[in-house]
C-alpha cells in the first residue's frame, strides 16, 4: 500500500498562510487528492488532481506537487478553516494521510 | 443538488452481519462510480471498497476482502454494503462518497453523505 505521511498538527495566526504536506512513499504522479472535516461533519472535497480547485471552493485554497512531494495551502486563513486537513492517493487503491489538524495560535 | 443518504448502521455482536445503505439523489446515479469510507471514533479516513457504474467491477481494502460485498441498484439509485463476520475493530462511522465522473482516469471523492455509525460489540 502506498502511505501518505502528513504532520500531525499546524498552529496558524488569523490572516496569516498555511501550508501542509504530503508525501507519499512511492510515486503517485498527480493523483493527489485534499479535504477539509470539519468536527462532527462529513469530508469535503477542496483539491483534486494535485492542484484543480473543486467546485465552490474558494480561490484562497490551492495545491501542489507531483510524484511523492505535494503541498496544500490555504492564504490567508480565515477562522472558518479550523478543521482536519487529509490528503488521498489514488494511483494504487485509495489510501488517505493520518490528517493533519489546523488550529489557531 | 447531489444527495447521499446511509442508514442502516448500529449495535451489532462480533461475528454478526450488518446491511448499509446509500440513496443517492441529484444526479444520474448510473454514471458514477461509487465507494464507502470509514473512519474509526477519533482516527483518519479510510477508503473500505469501491464499485463502478454497472457494478461489475469491485475493490476492496485488504482487511475487508472475503468479509464486505459491495453493491448496487440502479434502478432504485441506492448503494449497499453488506458486512459479515464483523470485528471490533470495524466499528466506525461508514461513508457513501461519490466518485469523479466516468471517462475520468482519477479517482478522488467528489461528494460524501453525512456517514451511519457501526459499533460491533458484544
Amino acid at each position: 500500500d502506498i502511505v501518505l505521511t502528513q504532520s500531525p498538527a499546524l498552529a496558524v495566526s488569523l490572516g496569516q498562510r498555511a501550508t501542509i504536506s504530503c508525501r507519499a512513499s512511492e510515486s503517485v504522479r498527480s493523483s493527489m487528492h485534499w479535504y477539509q472535516q470539519k468536527s462532527g461533519q462529513q469530508p469535503k472535497l477542496l483539491i483534486y488532481g494535485a492542484s484543480n480547485l473543486a467546485s465552490g471552493v474558494p480561490a484562497r485554497f490551492s495545491g501542489s506537487g507531483s510524484g511523492t512531494d505535494f503541498t496544500f495551502t490555504i492564504d490567508p486563513v480565515e477562522a472558518d478553516d479550523i478543521a482536519t486537513y487529509y490528503c488521498q492517493q489514488s494511483r494504487n487503491d485509495n489510501t488517505f494521510g493520518a490528517g493533519t489538524k489546523l488550529e489557531l495560535k | 443538488e447531489v444527495q447521499l443518504v446511509e442508514s442502516g448502521g448500529g449495535l451489532v455482536q462480533p461475528g454478526r452481519s450488518l446491511k448499509l445503505s446509500c440513496a443517492a439523489s441529484g444526479f444520474t446515479f448510473s454514471n458514477y462510480g461509487m465507494a464507502w469510507v470509514c473512519q474509526a471514533p477519533t482516527k483518519g479516513l479510510e477508503w473500505v471498497a469501491s464499485i463502478s457504474t454497472g457494478g461489475g467491477n469491485t475493490y476492496y481494502r485488504d482487511s475487508v476482502k472475503g468479509r464486505f460485498t459491495i453493491s448496487r441498484d440502479n434502478a432504485k439509485n441506492t448503494l449497499y454494503l453488506q458486512m459479515d463476520s464483523l470485528r471490533s475493530e470495524d466499528t466506525a462511522t461508514y461513508y457513501c462518497a461519490r466518485h469523479a465522473p466516468v471517462g475520468i482516469s482519477d479517482n478522488w471523492f467528489a461528494y460524501w453523505g453525512q456517514g451511519t455509525l457501526v459499533t460491533v460489540s458484544s
